[in-house]
């Protein structure tokens, strides 16, 4: 069974810092595919960052990165010079490359401390 | 706008009265999803769809059940065999429903409370 799991319920951020947010997942599966989404106040899901589990190069768009540890079943977000507007639930999800079920964790909180 | 639209956003019903969330899309994707979400928990699937006329279960497909006659839509029936129902529930779409696991976009959600 796919589990995915985000050790840390809440955390919080100076603006213009940078913040990494943990998620860790198990599976059996040699290919995969990982992802981050974001849950602002208005609960509208969205797509900050997705990785291919065969690339080795971490993924990056914009101020949002992640450091993929295959071995390690690793998968952390870090958010560089941390906004006001980046205050949101954020679920990190897993699926497997055969068919297209998502698995999500928990979600971390981050708070945005002006 | 292309996008995924859910209605309505807050529901109320009475226990034992079944009720349907409307999930529409216009992004042409062959794939639909339905999600439940509690609070301190993740999204957990009740049910997919990866074409028009056939749909699967999901982890917690029980007191739920689903159609999908057109490729834009995906209503889901909470039941009054659903034990839990107060929830928030999130419709989701992604381009294929097969292979290579495909972005998948969310609708706003619907609150729904049993009264």
């Amino acid at each position: 069974a796919q589990t995915v799991t985000q050790s840390q319920p809440e955390m919080s951020v100076q603006e213009a810092e940078t913040v990494t947010l943990s998620c860790t997942y198990d599976t059996s599966e040699s290919d995969y595919y990982l992802f981050w989404y974001k849950q602002p106040p208005s609960r509208q899901m969205i797509l900050v960052i997705r990785q291919e589990a065969y690339k080795q190069q971490n993924a990056t768009e914009n101020r949002f990165s992640v450091n993929f540890q295959k071995a390690a079943k690793s998968f952390s977000l870090k958010i560089s010079d941390s906004q006001l507007g980046d205050a949101a639930m954020y679920f990190c999800a897993y699926s497997p490359n055969t068919g297209n079920q998502f698995y999500f964790g928990t979600g971390t909180s981050l708070t945005v401390i002006p | 706008d292309g996008g995924i639209t859910q209605s309505p956003k807050y529901l109320f019903r009475k226990e034992g009265q079944n009720v349907t969330l409307s999930c529409e899309q216009n992004l042409n994707h062959d794939a639909m999803y339905w999600y439940r979400q509690d609070p301190g928990q993740g999204l957990r699937l009740i049910y997919y769809s990866q074409i028009v006329n056939d749909f699967q279960k999901g982890d917690i497909a029980e007191g739920y059940s689903v159609s999908r006659e057109k490729k834009e839509s995906f209503p889901l029936t909470v039941t009054s065999a659903q034990k839990n129902p107060t929830a928030f529930y999130l419709c989701a779409s992604s381009l294929t429903g097969q292979g290579v696991p495909d972005t998948q976009y969310f609708g706003p959600g619907t609150r729904l409370t049993v009264l």
